[in-house]
């Protein structure tokens, strides 16, 4: 595998399931990150995690937990989520203490909450 | 309020001719900007970046121009192919409290349609 994997590709859960993500980083990097993609809206950040650690919480609420065991794993735990955060969740993983800030993304899992 | 905003919804042109998106940022603090590209059912691939010591980044068949008066950006794509059909974002960053992680706030995207 190379690059950034993520599953599942699609996941439908009703609102009282429990489920995660999972995103996978084969590029070296040392920082990962959970985008929200809904439709017609930009990318939100959700999380940040620098060198395993949890920099960045963006007023996500709770429902939403997520876990770095080391810095090429990354999970999405969802609980008693909302019709409302079906969406496309995206991970993506970069190389900081350099200058640049480009970030490479996983394909993406479409989630639907019925 | 969004930050970084793409006005165009969409883009259509014709195949071999300049593709050109724009971008604008309202935040003065950002110092680096970038542009992904995504084709359906795969995420944001990276394309093209420019820091804001520069006015101009060229890759190929792919330019970036940075106007920091007017904090404008806009990739130009020539000579367009259907392959380049696709959406694209531009993208913006600016170090967070003297951290060195490469918080990007992103534009809503332009679908771009090059015919044959």
């Amino acid at each position: 595998e190379t690059g950034v994997t993520q599953t599942p590709r699609h996941l439908v859960m009703g609102m009282t399931n429990k489920k995660s993500l999972k995103c996978e980083q084969h590029l070296g990097h040392n920082a990962m990150y959970w985008y929200k993609q809904s439709a017609k809206k930009p990318l939100e950040l959700m999380f940040v995690y620098n060198f395993k650690e949890q920099t960045e919480n963006n007023s996500v609420p709770s429902r939403f937990s997520p876990e770095c065991p080391n810095s090429s794993h990354l999970f999405l735990h969802l609980h008693t989520l909302q019709p409302e955060d079906s969406a496309l969740y995206l991970c993506a993983s970069s190389q900081e203490g350099t200058n640049s800030y480009e970030q490479y993304f996983g394909p993406g899992t479409r989630l639907t909450v019925t | 309020d969004q930050q970084v905003k793409q006005n165009s919804p969409s883009l259509s042109v014709q195949e071999g001719r300049i593709s050109i998106l724009n971008c604008d940022y309202t935040n003065s603090m950002f110092d680096y900007f970038l542009w992904y590209k995504k084709y359906p059912a795969e995420g944001p691939t990276f394309l093209i970046s420019i820091s804001s010591i520069k006015d101009k980044n060229e890759d190929g068949r792919f330019t970036v121009f940075l106007n920091k008066s007017a904090k404008h950006l806009s990739l130009h794509i020539v000579p367009s192919q259907p392959g380049d059909s696709a959406v694209y974002f531009c993208a913006a960053s600016a170090r967070a409290g003297g951290t060195s992680y490469g918080k990007l706030t992103f534009g809503q995207g332009t679908i771009l349609t090059v015919h044959p």
